[in-house]
């Protein structure tokens, strides 16, 4: 069954790094999404991708943050300069349309130290 | 703006039990709604989803759910609980046209033996 996935599954960095979060949809899929869940809060959206373009954004997406997907298969998210509250799980989702369901990856689990 | 309450942020159920569990959506048109499962350490898996037709809608693992249009829910049913059920179960509604899902703040489920 084809699937969502995310490395690494776990990223520890220093405050102020950058970091790089990777992610392979599936591969069919034209919608790309990123979501966040802060440890036991709910998870929350980041922003979705479509057609090479940021289609909506959150509040939380600031200028810190930024999408790309730089080949046919990887979707990536960067944060240029890490707080000590991006620390999170990261999930990557993606869609067919975007009117179906959003399949999720495992995550990564970022911790800024 | 679309928000999703889930009442209840922690169930304690006997294995064999029925379980239910809420959710409460506020949206304008017509939602697309989604129940995802979170065992620790893990994704998101989708449960089942709503989009239209038939208000009671059925999902893997024996989970099934009822949109209640007048009543703005969505709960989760199982007739019988497993002890492999025990995990964090969230709601989340999209809408046409408008990639991005809102989820509620999940419902951990605990099973006792």
């Amino acid at each position: 069954e084809p699937e969502v996935t995310q490395t690494p599954s776990h990223q520890v960095t220093q405050m102020g790094q950058e970091v790089i979060l990777r992610c392979v949809p599936i591969s069919n899929h034209l919608y790309f999404y990123w979501y966040r869940q802060i440890l036991g809060q709910k998870v929350e959206f980041l922003v979705s991708f479509y057609n090479n373009e940021i289609s909506e954004k959150s509040e939380i997406f600031d200028d810190q943050f930024s999408v790309e997907r730089p080949d046919g298969s990887n979707f990536t998210l960067k944060i240029r300069s890490t707080k000590l509250e991006d620390s999170a799980m990261y999930f990557c989702a993606s869609s067919g349309t975007g009117n179906t369901e959003a399949f999720f990856g495992q995550g990564t689990r970022l911790t800024v130290v | 703006a679309q928000s999703v309450t889930q009442p209840d942020i922690h169930i304690t159920v006997s294995e064999g039990a029925s379980l239910e569990l809420r959710c409460n959506y506020s949206y304008g048109a017509t939602p697309y709604l989604f129940w995802y499962v979170q065992s620790p350490g893990q994704g998101l898996q989708l449960l089942l989803k709503y989009f239209s037709g038939d208000t009671l809608v059925q999902g893997i693992k024996g989970f099934e759910a009822e949109f209640k249009r007048s009543q703005s829910s969505f709960n989760l049913r199982k007739p019988s609980v497993h002890w492999s059920d025990a995990a964090e179960y969230f709601c989340a509604v999209g809408n046409f046209g408008n990639e991005k899902l809102t989820f509620g703040t999940g419902t951990r489920l605990t099973i006792i033996p």
